[in-house]
């Protein structure tokens, strides 16, 4: 089945810096590529998605990058906020979602 | 507010009970799916189903059982309750590729 590996676990920034959180994948089938926002007590919420054909996807201030050669892809955001701190979680996907461990990300003021 | 709606948001019971999770999916989405969330094992996938059918199965243990109704909500029963099975219990549900997360029903078993 699809393993989901996603650095790094914890991620301190300094608001308006940028953060990244990269991950790779095993099934080389997987062909969508979710990225999902859980602020403290509240549900996954999907904030960006890229799918095996594209390379690259921007909206606002957050990025998605694909390498299926590599099976990597990363999450950009850039100007952070602290509205922006809350755990990212990547996920692969054939036909079922596998979820990263997560990326507890913190902007401070 | 993704639109997927379950009950309760919190439940405490004790070990050895039996519980059931509901779930009403998005408007018009036909597939569900449950996953379990624990500081130690992240989000796990347990189960999905597609009107009304099981699509497919994750770690889900033979303690726990779903199934979804032609009204396309879904009930996800635990039974045998042990403390380890205190977790957040996620539903969420999708038309197509995406995939829209509840807000979850916190389960405590002491």
């Amino acid at each position: 089945g699809e393993n989901v590996e996603q650095h790094p676990s914890t991620l301190s920034v300094q608001e308006g810096d940028s953060a990244v959180i990269k991950c790779t994948y095993s099934d080389s089938a997987s062909n969508y590529f979710p990225w999902y926002k859980q602020e403290l007590g509240k549900g996954p919420q999907l904030i960006i998605d890229i799918r095996s054909n594209v390379g690259e996807k921007k909206d606002q201030r957050i990025a998605v990058t694909l390498n299926k050669t590599a099976k990597h892809f990363s999450l950009h955001i850039t100007e952070t906020q602290p509205e922006d701190s809350a755990v990212y979680f990547c996920v692969g996907s054939n036909y079922k979602l596998t979820f990263g461990k997560g990326t507890l990300l913190t902007v401070n003021p | 507010d993704s639109g997927v709606t379950q009950t309760p948001k919190h439940l405490i019971t004790a070990t050895g009970q039996r519980v059931t999770l509901r779930c009403s999916p998005r408007s018009g989405d036909l597939s569900v799916y449950w996953y379990q969330q624990s500081l130690d094992q992240g989000l796990q996938f347990l189960i999905q189903y597609y009107n009304g059918e099981e699509r497919a199965k994750g770690n889900i243990l033979e303690r726990f059982s779903a199934q979804q109704f032609p009204d396309l909500h879904s009930e996800l029963n635990l039974s045998s309750l042990e403390l380890g099975d205190s977790a957040l219990y996620f539903c969420a549900s999708s038309e197509g590729y995406t995939i829209y997360f509840g807000e979850g029903s916190w389960l405590t078993v002491v």
